[in-house]
């Protein structure tokens, strides 16, 4: 199993630019995420999904749009890139039946939005 | 308020030393609490975690107290090694939700 695999793994936007962060796992977990990670601020939630067709907003969803139509896939778009979204972004899944909040993390993409 | 808080920001602990780190959190009706370790380039892999009708758990030189009352969580390493150097994040979720609310990470430096 390669687990999850997020490309690309660094990216340089230019302010206003749109552009998908792709993410795909291939254990069968029905809950996906996307989380950011900022210096000093940990990991925080952008959007989640607990199955095919369903999604939710995560703690900071704004300039992100997510859509989930396979088990496996779970891309992140971003619409107008800004500055402010310079960050280290991470996908994560975990299998509801199991246990939902053992998550299995991606090794990430490192964007810059100049 | 679903929030988390994790501290020491660092921590230097000498070779086979003990390394604690500390969580407080709010929420009363999360019920998973995991500890995550962060490599640097690399995504976070869980390393231990806790469900709250126990009050420690221990996995090999990895400890997890739980203070319920407090509201509060902690992570020991014990006989702490240059190879534990990484970031550590705490994390509370559960309670009927899906969400996991991480605080904010400690960076541990083991010093041989």
């Amino acid at each position: 199993n390669a687990g999850v695999t997020q490309t690309p793994k660094f990216q340089v936007l230019k302010t206003g630019q749109s552009m998908t962060l792709q993410c795909a796992q291939d254990m069968n977990h029905e809950y996906m995420s996307w989380y950011r990670q900022d210096p000093g601020m940990g990991l925080r939630l952008i959007h989640y999904s607990v199955g095919a067709g369903i999604t939710d907003q995560g703690e900071v969803p704004n300039g992100y749009n997510v859509s989930r139509s396979t088990t496996e896939d779970f891309p992140l778009r971003l619409l107008s890139a800004a500055p402010s979204q310079t960050s280290v972004y991470f996908c994560a899944s975990s299998p509801r039946t199991v246990n939902p909040y053992e998550q299995y993390f991606g090794p990430g993409t490192r964007l810059t939005v100049t | 308020q679903q929030q988390v808080k994790q501290s020491p920001q660092s921590l230097i602990v000498q070779k086979g030393g003990i390394s604690i780190i500390n969580c407080a959190y709010e929420n009363t009706a999360f019920d998973y609490f995991p500890w995550y370790q962060q490599f640097p380039g690399k995504g976070p892999a869980l390393l231990i975690a806790i469900r709250p009708d126990v009050s420690e758990k221990k996995e090999g030189r990895f400890t997890i107290s739980f203070n319920k009352s407090a509201k509060q969580f902690s992570l020991h390493i014990m006989d702490s090694q240059p190879g534990d150097s990484a970031t550590y994040f705490c994390a509370a979720g559960g309670g009927g939700g899906f969400k996991t609310i991480f605080g904010a990470g400690t960076r541990l430096f083991v010093k041989a």
